[in-house]
């Protein structure tokens, strides 16, 4: 069981907003940053968003991030086909450990 | 280029050992915080261990004890030396560099490796 907790599944159609949400508590997305890691099949995991709502050169800015309070989501616009991956949130909890949610599925329909 | 290469995976016992490497080029290994990450298969990840660039180490609860983690800087590697496997550690192991490099901070892990895969298995 994930400390930080994501829904299983999501899903769009081509163009579509998606939002994928990642609940966690004060000790971790309440007082840290929240990260965004996207894996597609077979591959390892890609940094999407930092510090919350930061975007690594070369993620497209149909990839947002934000948080409030003890929750954090990521959005994303404009939604194609080679987006349908894996999607992990994370952060730093302050037990000294870095914590990853579940994952979400996202499939484009 | 920047970019971590993993070796070492494989099928053991439980209560067996290995260690895993990881092989960076286009930066300095020593210099940075570098972590290694675990995904059981079909499941989610799982952080493991980090060593910081001034050499302090970490360990998730689930591996402390049994698992170390070290760097050697002549070869500009990551190890991760684990003993005592069981079943649970099954899993494709990653390394990675964390940008932020602070603790209390983080994971900004970028980049990763292609990921090897150890087996617990009788």
């Amino acid at each position: 069981q994930s400390v930080l907790t994501q829904p299983p599944s999501a899903s769009g159609t081509p163009g579509q907003r998606v939002t994928i949400s990642c609940s966690g508590s004060s000790s971790n997305i309440g007082s840290n940053y929240v990260y965004w890691y996207q894996q597609l099949p077979g591959t390892a995991p890609k940094l999407l968003i930092y510090r919350n709502n930061q975007r690594p050169s070369g993620v497209p800015d149909r990839f947002s991030g934000s948080k409030s309070g003890t929750s954090a989501s990521l959005a994303i616009s404009g939604l194609r086909s080679e987006d349908e991956a894996d999607y992990y949130c994370a952060a730093w909890d302050d037990s000294l450990d870095w914590v990853f949610g579940g994952g979400t599925k996202l499939t484009v329909l | 280029e920047v970019q971590l290469v993993e070796s070492g995976g494989g099928l053991v016992q439980p209560g067996g050992s290995l260690r895993l490497s990881c092989a960076a080029s286009g930066f300095t290994v020593s210099s940075n915080y570098m972590s290694w990450v675990r995904q059981a298969p079909g499941k989610g990840l799982e952080w493991v261990s980090v060593i910081y660039s001034g050499g302090s180490t970490y360990y998730a609860d689930s591996v402390k004890g049994r698992f170390t983690i070290s760097r050697d800087n002549s070869k500009n590697t990551l190890y991760l030396q684990m003993n005592s496997l069981r079943a649970e550690d099954t899993a494709v192991y990653y390394c990675a560099r964390d940008n932020e490099a602070a603790a209390g901070i983080g994971p900004w892990f970028d980049p990763w490796g292609q990921g090897t895969l150890v087996t617990v298995s009788s």
